[in-house]
């Protein structure tokens, strides 16, 4: 069964640490996406990548970064977490050309205290 | 990419279809429309998606108007697990590119 794993369900990080959330995705899939959920404002995409060490700003970059080394992989990066980054983080992975449609890994839930 | 537009909330009885409409006015030719469903606390799950063509699988069935302006996704025989937000997404057919969700629709499915 092909799907997206991300690699913590539940985090809580302390302001100002750097915290690091990890996808994998088996399906050799090109493109990968960061999104955050809140409530009241939707799925709002953080970064996304096309292709092994591209990445592209979505629509709220600032305070993250990612990373994308290999393909199967795509790390979403908080610098210095902050309170108002307390969000269920969503990674998602597509091929280039639609329309197989997107797959979403189950989300982290990523608490800043 | 074209922007869609859903009603925020609808009800529906156990065991009857519940009709979910998009309006996407703006949608271009090379444009698909996909639907996505977000069952609480899970990340969103793949529905249907259709260009121009009715469409149908084992989970839901897709009517796309023929000036392509609106569509609606049809759960014939709605049970509480379809209890979601709807989301109707369209997206270009080649390229990388991004998802944009709305708000999508708040299904309940009532016994």
């Amino acid at each position: 069964d092909v799907k997206v794993t991300q690699s913590s369900r539940y985090l809580v990080k302390r302001t100002g640490e750097k915290v690091f959330l990890e996808c994998v995705q088996d399906m050799d899939h090109e493109n990968m996406f960061w999104y955050r959920q809140d409530p009241g404002l939707g799925l709002r995409l953080i970064y996304f990548s096309y292709d092994v060490k591209m990445k592209e700003k979505g629509d709220i970059p600032e305070g993250y970064s990612v990373s994308r080394e290999k393909k199967e992989r795509f790390s979403l990066i908080l610098e210095s977490a902050s309170t108002n980054q307390t969000s269920m983080y969503l990674c998602a992975s597509s091929v280039s050309s639609p329309p197989n449609g997107y797959t979403f890994g189950s989300g982290t839930r990523l608490t800043v205290v | 990419d074209a922007k869609t537009t859903q009603p925020p909330s609808m009800d529906c009885a156990e065991g009857r279809a519940a009709n979910l409409p998009c309006n996407h006015s703006t949608i271009s030719g090379n444009e698909y429309v996909y639907w996505y469903r977000q069952i609480h606390s899970q990340g969103p799950q793949y529905i249907i998606h259709g260009l121009k063509n009715n469409e149908t699988n084992e989970m839901a069935s897709l009517i796309i108007t023929e000036d392509r302006k609106s569509s609606t996704l049809i759960l014939p025989h709605a049970t509480l697990r379809d209890t979601a937000v709807y989301y109707c997404i369209v997206i270009r057919i080649q390229g990388a590119q991004k998802l944009v969700f709305g708000q999508g629709t708040r299904l309940t499915i009532n016994p």
